[in-house]
């Protein structure tokens, strides 16, 4: 059962533009809600997190957008660069029992 | 130490064989977690670790699969008899448990049945 839907598979973007990846959760038990970037070869970093009391979270060009009553979130890539370039997974967790979903991923591809 | 270890990074094997990967969490982390990555796929949970409780194995694939942690550190995956379909990149990551922040991974091993 997939209790994290991500969308869309992937994604290729012109560089300046805005990248755009949608999330939803079922389990309203989820209380924990982070961003994975992965690379080649490399295991998923966190990138960015963010808990349902608040509606949006920014660090530089990354900014996390959460609708609790949609149960939806999403992440936005300002300014997106070729380096940006990666797969993208959300996730969500239940602080009780640190059980974490995670989506499908998301392949951006960021052109020069 | 700063981060979590895996080794080998990547393994070639005879279907058949058995094969043991292991992972060294981060100092601290009472939570540790194994997924496995085909091609080009998300992440399938494997088997969960937190503490001294019972680990979670609901992920396993089958009871060709195994997994053990020793004094609340090191983890070792094992898997017997691999097939082709074994094959994937299989990661480990490591938290402080109980909903305490993200997970930290590793940067895998690459597992080749041939």
């Amino acid at each position: 059962q997939q209790q994290v839907k991500q969308s869309p598979q992937s994604l290729i973007v012109q560089k300046g533009g805005i990248s755009i990846i949608n999330c939803a959760y079922e389990n309203t038990a989820f209380d924990y809600f982070p961003w994975y970037q992965q690379f080649p070869g490399k295991g998923p970093a966190l990138l960015i997190a963010i808990r349902p009391d608040v509606s949006e979270k920014k660090e530089g060009r990354f900014t996390i957008s959460f609708n609790k009553s949609a149960k939806q979130f999403s992440l936005h890539i300002m300014d997106s660069q070729p380096g940006d370039s990666a797969t993208y997974f959300c996730a969500a967790s239940n602080s009780n029992n640190n059980d974490m979903r995670f989506g499908a991923g998301t392949r951006l591809t960021v052109k020069p | 130490g700063a981060g979590v270890s895996q080794s080998p990074s990547n393994k070639v094997t005879e279907k058949g064989k058995d094969v043991e990967l292991r992972c060294d969490p981060i100092s601290g982390h009472t939570a540790l977690y194994w997924y496995r990555q085909s091609l080009g796929q998300g992440l399938e949970f494997l088997i969960y670790f937190q503490g001294n409780s019972a680990p979670d194995k609901s992920g396993l694939p089958s009871d060709r699969f195994s997994a053990e942690r020793t004094g609340g550190s090191v983890s070792t995956l094992t898997i017997q008899r691999t097939q082709q379909e074994d094959s994937a990149v299989y990661l480990c990551a490591s938290s402080l448990g109980q909903g305490r922040g993200g997970y930290t991974f590793g940067s895998g091993t690459r597992l080749t049945v041939v």
